[in-house]
């Protein structure tokens, strides 16, 4: 199916363990990012990448490792969760075109016990 | 501040008109939008307007753009229970990212 999607769509896990969560889009789009939305905090940038094998640190990184081996997939690893990781993650995608608009994928709620 | 505000709550009857407003933060931001989220989904984008505009109409849509104020506000004409969800304001802050408000949840009483 084209889009972008996300799996899990549900995680429950336990403080310390890793967990990654996947993103794949079809549209060949350059830019690909990953949010946390929190109650009263929005959506927070944790990472994007510009391009295969470019990533940078959004506003909220620690506890996260990103990774961009193929255009189409956008990995998050959460090295040892925390239970302050507890959220809804979203994936979004863009061209590159100046207009910066993004699409985002279904999410994944996590929660870390 | 550093944040783009939003009020969290908004209820209005089926059939009226609904005003959603918010301030931004970065005034050489060149675009601004408005998301929809539904409940389970992502945010898919409703609206966007560019910064030079200081209107811009879509259907039932209507944003205003007040760049003195940093003002953004998104009209919805006519709302109906499928518009109840939680609109996100978002500018663009460089090539790579964009900022977002923290989302108003809209409730369409019938």
């Amino acid at each position: 199916d084209a889009g972008i999607t996300q799996s899990p769509r549900y995680k429950i896990t336990e403080t310390g363990r890793q967990v990654t969560l996947m993103c794949h889009q079809t549209w060949s789009h350059s830019y690909m990012f990953w949010y946390r939305q929190d109650l009263g905090h929005g959506l927070r940038l944790i990472y994007y990448s510009a391009a295969a094998d470019i990533t940078d640190k959004g506003e909220v990184p620690d506890g996260y490792v990103v990774s961009r081996s193929k255009t189409e997939n956008f990995p998050l690893t959460l090295e040892s969760a925390t239970r302050s990781q507890t959220s809804v993650y979203f994936c979004a995608s863009r061209p590159g075109l100046a207009r910066n608009e993004q699409f985002f994928g279904p999410g994944t709620r996590l929660t870390v016990l | 501040g550093e944040d783009v505000e939003q009020s969290l709550f908004l209820s209005v009857r089926e059939g009226d008109s609904s005003v959603i407003n918010c301030t931004y933060t970065d005034s050489s931001s060149t675009y601004l939008y408005w998301y929809k989220q539904e409940p389970g989904a992502g945010l898919q984008l409703l609206t966007y307007i560019f910064s030079n505009m200081d209107m811009k109409q879509d259907q039932r849509l209507t944003v205003l753009l007040n760049k003195k104020d940093k003002h953004l506000s998104l009209r919805i004409a006519d709302t109906q229970t499928g518009d109840s969800a939680i609109y996100f304001c978002a500018e663009s802050i460089n090539n790579n990212d964009m900022r977002f408000g923290a989302g108003t949840r809209l409730t369409v009483k019938p």
